[in-house]
């Protein structure tokens, strides 16, 4: 049990709709990601939280809008993709101790989605 | 910033055989290695990490590495490989600073019977 659900699992949208990803964490984390899994390329690190406050965006378009309520869950507002965005969206969380060093990651199972 | 490369995209063996994948890394001091295992449709499963000590880690199933500094290598082997094995295996190298992590573009093992 990975510890990291994702909802949904797989979502089909068109270039004008509105959706969003959902990450919720169930390990007691302070600090959830956001990345792009596309085919043929490295993961791509998107945002980063650490206690609710957005401390990474790797120059993500302004059509990806993330939102941290609380430390356990993570979400990705969706609007006006396009077709290249289609990829599989991962979500990930790891505790990060104050004045030392970064955690291993643990990782969700993804949303697969493809726009039209 | 830190990077990953791992030379082989794709390897195929056949079950039973070892198994060694390749993975070097760039970063200015000591750095967090990571290799993960992901499944088709899923998401990404911790293997085994290095933070310091002892340079050979072990891992889940079966599964272990070698942190070598004087080549900037982190490889990853299995004695015996299983057909459940196949997958696409992703190493990582994180920074001692922040939580900022890099992944390599991954190898995909295919097994034979």
């Amino acid at each position: 049990e990975t510890g990291v659900t994702q909802t949904p699992r797989h979502l089909v949208m068109g270039m004008t709709n509105k959706k969003s990803l959902k990450c919720e964490q169930h390990l007691g984390h302070n600090a959830m990601y956001w990345y792009k899994q596309s085919a043929k390329k490295p993961l791509e690190l998107m945002f980063v939280y650490n206690f609710k406050e957005q401390t990474e965006n790797n120059s993500v378009p302004s059509r990806f809008s993330p939102e941290c309520p609380n430390s356990s869950h993570l979400f990705l507002h969706l609007h006006t993709l396009q077709p290249e965005d289609s990829a599989l969206y991962l979500c990930a969380s790891s505790q990060v101790p104050s004045g030392a060093p970064g955690e291993t990651q643990y990782f969700g199972p993804g949303t697969r989605l493809l726009v039209l | 910033a830190q990077s990953v490369t791992q030379p082989d995209i794709h390897i195929t063996v056949s079950e039973g055989a070892s198994l060694e994948l390749r993975c070097n890394y760039s970063y200015g001091a000591t750095p967090y290695l990571f290799w993960y295992v992901q499944s088709p449709g899923q998401g990404l499963q911790l293997l085994l990490k290095y933070f310091s000590g002892d340079t050979l880690v072990q891992g889940i199933k079966g599964f272990e590495a070698e942190f070598k500094r004087s080549q900037s290598s982190f490889n990853l082997r299995k004695p015996s490989v299983h057909w459940s094995d196949a997958a696409e295996y992703f190493c990582a190298v994180g920074a001692r600073n922040n939580n900022d992590m890099r992944f390599g573009a991954g190898t995909r093992l295919t097994v034979k019977p």
